[in-house]
């Protein structure tokens, strides 16, 4: 069981390239988000979904879209990167619905840098 | 949105037990709340959750006054191994949003 798995785990990109960041969870949770994090601003959320074909705005959304084709992919494309975009980026997913749907498993992470 | 506030930063020696407390003045009646803990280089993982009352795991115990407007956090005789970041999350059971937004979190120390 893998769980949250996220690739790459690093990335330098160029200024105005483009790439994405892959997200995949086993678990069958409906719920699936990404934050980035930055020195001293804790975890903000950029995009969420809460099943395929469904997906919403978090608080940081701008230069960043996403996906939700199948229950267990949620990539994060960023269209033309900008240095502010060098960050931390995490996958995370849970269930949708009760207590469990505050319980988020977590990837390990995608480190970004754009230059 | 419930909003969260925590202590930027916490200091403690091994073997003393540690209290963080959240604040959460607008919790809404079907919020859970749901502690966090990040090492560095890592994602969050979950620690405890509660809706009221006490809540206790092997790991820490969670108390919440009957208001809810806060949860503390309790770490009993602390380790260097639980250098780390502490978030508090409140959140919907479902029934209304899913914007999961984090605080940002208190940096505990532990100090040999």
């Amino acid at each position: 069981n893998a769980g949250v798995t996220q690739t790459p785990k690093f990335q330098v990109l160029k200024t105005g390239q483009s790439m994405t960041l892959q997200c995949a969870q086993d678990m069958n949770h409906e719920y699936m988000s990404w934050y980035r994090q930055d020195p001293g601003m804790g975890l903000r959320l950029i995009h969420y979904s809460v099943g395929a074909g469904i997906t919403d705005q978090g608080e940081v959304p701008n230069g960043y879209n996403v996906s939700r084709s199948t229950t267990e992919d949620f990539p994060l494309r960023l269209l033309s990167a900008a240095p502010s975009q060098t960050s931390v980026y995490f996958c995370a997913s849970s269930y949708s619905q009760g207590s469990r749907a505050n319980v988020l498993t977590f990837g390990a992470g995608s480190r970004l840098t754009v230059l | 949105l419930a909003k969260t506030t925590q202590p930027i930063s916490m200091d403690s020696y091994e073997g003393q037990e540690v209290n963080i407390t959240c604040s959460h003045n607008n919790i809404a009646t079907n919020d859970y709340i749901t502690w966090y803990q990040q090492f560095p280089s890592q994602g969050p993982r979950f620690i405890i959750q509660g809706y009221k009352t006490k809540v206790t795991n092997e790991v820490a115990s969670l108390f919440i006054p009957a208001d809810r407007k806060s949860s503390t956090l309790s770490l009993p005789r602390v380790s260097l191994s639980d250098t780390a970041v502490y978030y508090c999350l409140v959140g919907a059971s479902g029934a209304g949003s899913y914007q999961l937004t984090f605080g940002k979190g208190t940096k505990l120390s532990v100090i040999p």
